[in-house]
């Protein structure tokens, strides 16, 4: 089975643009999740999506929005970029519905440069 | 709040040897712990879990972790390292019943022939 795909690999942006990053889950997971990775720092949450609806944010501004499509697909959008934000962007997916229990298995990234 | 502490930057170990990377969390519930891996220029890969029930947790590639409630610790073990498992490793806690995951900041292991 194919795991969780990401789109583009790598992307450079100029400060203030906009950009939208890709992620398709593995088959059968309707869960996703958004993480960014800094250099030499751990994931941090961005977004949990489950069934097309929101379910958990973390603290990023609201420059960062997402959305999930009915076959479970996701987008990231960040607007008005900043240095700060070049990072990878990681997406997960996993089984969850009802749980938090469950692994989430993660797609290998998109690397965002902002300059 | 939750949070994850993953005390050393780096562990160096001779191939053969025990392999331990240590790390402590922070939860009001209960805890859903979770150890990944991540290989240069690629994305996380899960190793193994604790939710509930035995305190030893069996996972991939050979690594166990041990749960202790009363240290708050969940430390990643392999009894013989491989070269092939030098990497980065992260530690992440779950609150039970949140859905969001914290990841600690990662220790990076090397493991020399």
């Amino acid at each position: 089975d194919a795991g969780v795909t990401q789109s583009p690999t790598h992307l450079i942006k100029t400060r203030g643009q906009q950009v939208t990053l890709r992620c398709s889950p593995i088959s059968g997971h309707k869960s996703v999740s958004w993480y960014q990775q800094v250099l030499g720092q751990g994931p941090q949450f961005i977004f949990q999506y489950y069934e097309k609806e929101e379910r958990g944010r973390g603290n990023f501004p609201d420059r960062f929005s997402a959305r999930q499509f009915p076959n479970y697909s996701s987008e990231l959008n960040v607007n008005a970029l900043l240095l700060g934000d070049s990072a990878l962007y990681l997406c997960a997916s996993s089984l969850e519905g009802g749980s938090s229990s469950y692994e989430q298995y993660f797609g290998p990234g998109t690397r965002l440069t902002v300059t | 709040a939750q949070s994850v502490a993953q005390p050393e930057d780096q562990v160096k170990v001779a191939e053969g040897n025990p392999l331990t990377v240590k790390c402590t969390y922070s939860v009001s519930g209960n805890p859903y712990l979770f150890w990944y891996v991540q290989y240069p220029n690629r994305g996380l890969q899960f190793l193994l879990k604790y939710i509930t029930g035995d305190n030893l947790v069996k996972g991939s590639y050979g690594f166990e972790a041990e749960f202790n409630k009363s240290q708050t610790s969940f430390h990643l073990k392999k009894p013989s390292a491989l070269v092939s498992d030098s990497a980065l490793y992260f530690c992440a806690v779950r609150d039970g019943g949140d859905y969001k995951l914290s990841f600690g900041a990662g220790t990076t292991v090397t493991v020399r022939a």
